[in-house]
């Protein structure tokens, strides 16, 4: 079975200022990775997903995540956030022998005016 | 393109009574999740589905939760009956095919308080 650890439940940050969400895995097989957003009072929302090829993915609002085997971690970066940044990340996994779709437990960004 | 559609929004009710949950996916996807998210922790897939035909339940608590999904489109989860405990947000996602590579979709939820 495949598990993931986000390590900060909390992350505070000041405007402009570069963050990093940190995501470590657990599977046995290989794995296919994903970070989502949840705005106040919606839906999960896609950020980025590796699949296989190039370890550095980008994704929508100039997030992007790299993909590290030797550590098993695929933590999510911003060089410059924003106000409507502020929301819970959450990052999951899932593998390529089943169905199941892991998530871990959130990280909720707070950006700083 | 219309997202995943889902209500009630918000449901109270007390221990002991039924509650029912509706999803509807996005047009043209033929699997669908019901996940269950408690506060302060990730969200819990609760059964999946591919067209009418379940894939995997292996987490919903068959002795007092019930889905659906008779025409291979829209779903409702059923709990039947409530515990305290079951207080969460329900949330449903589709994806296009179901394989592991598929995004997933989600909607914006159902809120349940069990007093």
């Amino acid at each position: 079975a495949q598990s993931v650890t986000q390590l900060d439940s909390q992350v505070p940050v000041f405007e402009e200022a570069p963050v990093e969400l940190r995501c470590n895995y657990s599977s046995s097989v290989s794995v296919y990775l994903f970070w989502y957003v949840q705005y106040p009072n919606q839906g999960l929302q896609l950020l980025l997903k590796y699949l296989s090829g190039s370890t550095l993915v980008k994704g929508i609002n100039g997030f992007e995540a790299e993909f590290n085997k030797s550590q098993t971690s695929f933590h999510l970066r911003k060089p410059s956030v924003h106000i409507s940044d502020t929301a819970e990340y959450f990052c999951a996994v899932s593998s390529n022998t089943g169905n199941q779709f892991y998530f871990g437990t959130g990280t909720s960004l707070t950006v700083i005016p | 393109e219309a997202g995943v559609a889902q209500s009630p929004r918000y449901k109270i009710i007390e221990k002991r009574q039924s509650v029912a949950f509706w999803c509807n996916p996005i047009s043209g996807h033929a699997t669908l999740y019901w996940y269950q998210q408690i506060l302060g922790q990730g969200p819990k897939l609760l059964i999946q589905f591919q067209n009418n035909g379940v894939v995997d339940d292996s987490q919903l608590p068959k002795d007092r939760f019930s889905a659906e999904r008779l025409k291979g489109v829209d779903s409702t989860l059923k709990i039947q009956p409530a515990k305290l405990e079951d207080s969460a947000v329900y949330l449903c996602a589709s994806s296009s095919s179901g394989v592991p590579t598929d995004t997933q979709y989600f909607g914006p939820g159902t809120r349940l308080t069990v007093l």
